[in-house]
């Protein structure tokens, strides 16, 4: 079993759709990331979190510690949100380790 | 937002070839950077881990001889992939951190083909 699991692994929506993407981790961790990783490859990192909710625009993301799980939602979709969303959470017991899930591709289409 | 600058984005070169690809944190001083690995459709995996003005940490299964990292400065990291052969080709991502609790910001990413 890995270390951090996302689901789902692939989607597809149609624009203005709701979407929720989840990610839940087995190991002790002092804050969860999640990353957007476009075609090109490039990486932007769109939250860290260690508790609760936090919200940019129409991305949210919430983590609840005591289950090991977050979700990232994402309001009113947009072609533009295509991309690959990445869960990687840092190890408490570790000033440098973060793992990483194996990504969500998600597809909005018009 | 803090911005991470990854150079070259794309080469292409023969085997034997040594190749170097510099990482830059623009507008913040990184005290660690990152290198990670690629492969078509799975997720990142940490190369190493470089502290300013010491040497890396190498993951395992990583060949330090293989991937010369150097972190001269705060700002500038560079991992030189020595000799490269077809299997060294891949997508190798940096990034780099301010501190401790800081998150990573990443560069764009480097397409390295070995012919």
């Amino acid at each position: 079993k890995n270390e951090v699991e996302q689901s789902p692994q692939n989607l597809t929506a149609q624009e203005g759709e709701f979407i929720t993407i989840n990610c839940s981790y087995s190991v002790g961790i002092s804050a969860l990331h999640w990353l957007q990783q476009h075609p090109g490859g490039g990486i932007v990192s769109l939250f860290m979190l260690s508790s609760g909710k936090k919200k940019h625009g129409r991305l949210i993301a919430t983590i609840n510690i005591q289950e090991k799980h977050s979700s990232l939602h994402i309001t009113a979709s947009h072609p533009r949100d295509s991309a690959v969303y990445i869960c990687a959470v840092k190890l408490k017991t570790s000033y440098d380790k973060v793992i990483f899930g194996p990504g969500t591709s998600l597809s909005v289409i018009p | 937002g803090a911005v991470v600058s990854q150079h070259p984005s794309w080469v292409i070169c023969k085997s034997g070839t040594s190749v170097k690809i510099e990482c830059r944190s623009l507008d913040f001083q990184a005290t660690t950077m990152f290198w990670y690995r690629q492969f078509p459709k799975q997720s990142l995996m940490l190369m190493a881990t470089s502290n300013e003005g010491s040497k890396a940490t190498y993951e395992q299964g990583v060949e330090k001889d293989k991937f010369l990292i150097n972190h001269a400065s705060l700002t500038l990291s560079t991992l030189t992939v020595t000799s490269a052969h077809p299997e060294d080709s891949s997508f190798y991502i940096c990034s780099a951190r301010e501190g401790g609790w800081e998150p990573q910001h990443f560069g764009d990413g480097t397409r390295l083909s070995i012919l």
